[in-house]
């Protein structure tokens, strides 16, 4: 059980630009979440999957937002025409159907400039 | 709908010292409810959990939390503050604990010598 990896750690990138994260949730989670939390604030629930499945999206997901899990392994979070009001922390989670804690990968910290 | 209120953004305490965060939640179904810390540019670790049975749950590093319905409160609490506590605590709530987590703004825990 290695844990829920998250790449990049860091991105800084300049308005406009698209930018992509990955999540690799622990082995054999069927559930993944990604949250964003901003600075001073708890994470916010952006959207979640069962396997391949997006079952949830939080009005939070603009349309510049986009996240897949193509075969219900690692997901991707990418993010079109950035602005730097998207700068915040993003946050994936994991977990099991028949299990309800979530557990946490490191972030991925984007900085628009 | 869902809601955490953690009251105070900062508390500070003496090593020793008591702790205790509060948190209070709103829920329109019998809740679960979370206790995460957060450490500077780190993702979220899981304190400890209520989901049902015995109102009185420990976590982890001696940290525990009593549930009370009638108070909609979960505050959390250590007999005795340790330098290594100093971090960001995040209640986080879940209807029927298979789904995704609402969480409060945060409690910056300060420890001085």
């Amino acid at each position: 059980d290695t844990g829920v990896s998250q790449d990049p750690r860091h991105k800084i990138t300049k308005r406009g630009q698209n930018v992509t994260f990955r999540c690799d949730p622990i082995s054999e989670h069927n559930r993944l979440y990604w949250y964003r939390q901003t600075l001073g604030q708890g994470p916010e629930f952006l959207t979640y999957f069962q396997n391949e499945a997006q079952l949830e999206k939080s009005r939070l997901l603009s349309d510049r937002f986009s996240a897949e899990r193509p075969k219900g392994s690692f997901s991707t979070l990418e993010i079109q025409r950035t602005e730097q009001g998207d700068s915040a922390m993003y946050l994936c989670a994991s977990s099991s159907t028949s299990a309800e804690t979530q557990y946490f990968g490191p972030g991925t910290r984007l900085l628009v400039l | 709908a869902q809601s955490v209120t953690q009251l105070g953004s900062h508390v500070s305490v003496s090593e020793g010292a008591l702790v205790l965060l509060r948190c209070n939640y709103s829920s329109s179904v019998p809740p679960y409810l979370f206790w995460y810390v957060q450490y500077p540019n780190q993702g979220l670790q899981l304190l400890l959990k209520y989901t049902t049975g015995a109102t009185l749950v420990k976590g982890i590093n001696g940290f525990e939390a009593e549930f009370k319905k009638s108070e909609t409160s979960f505050h959390l609490t250590k007999p005795s503050a340790h330098m290594s506590d100093a971090a960001e605590y995040f209640c986080a709530v879940s209807p029927g604990g298979y789904s995704t987590l609402t969480f409060g703004k945060g409690t910056m825990l300060l420890v001085s010598p």
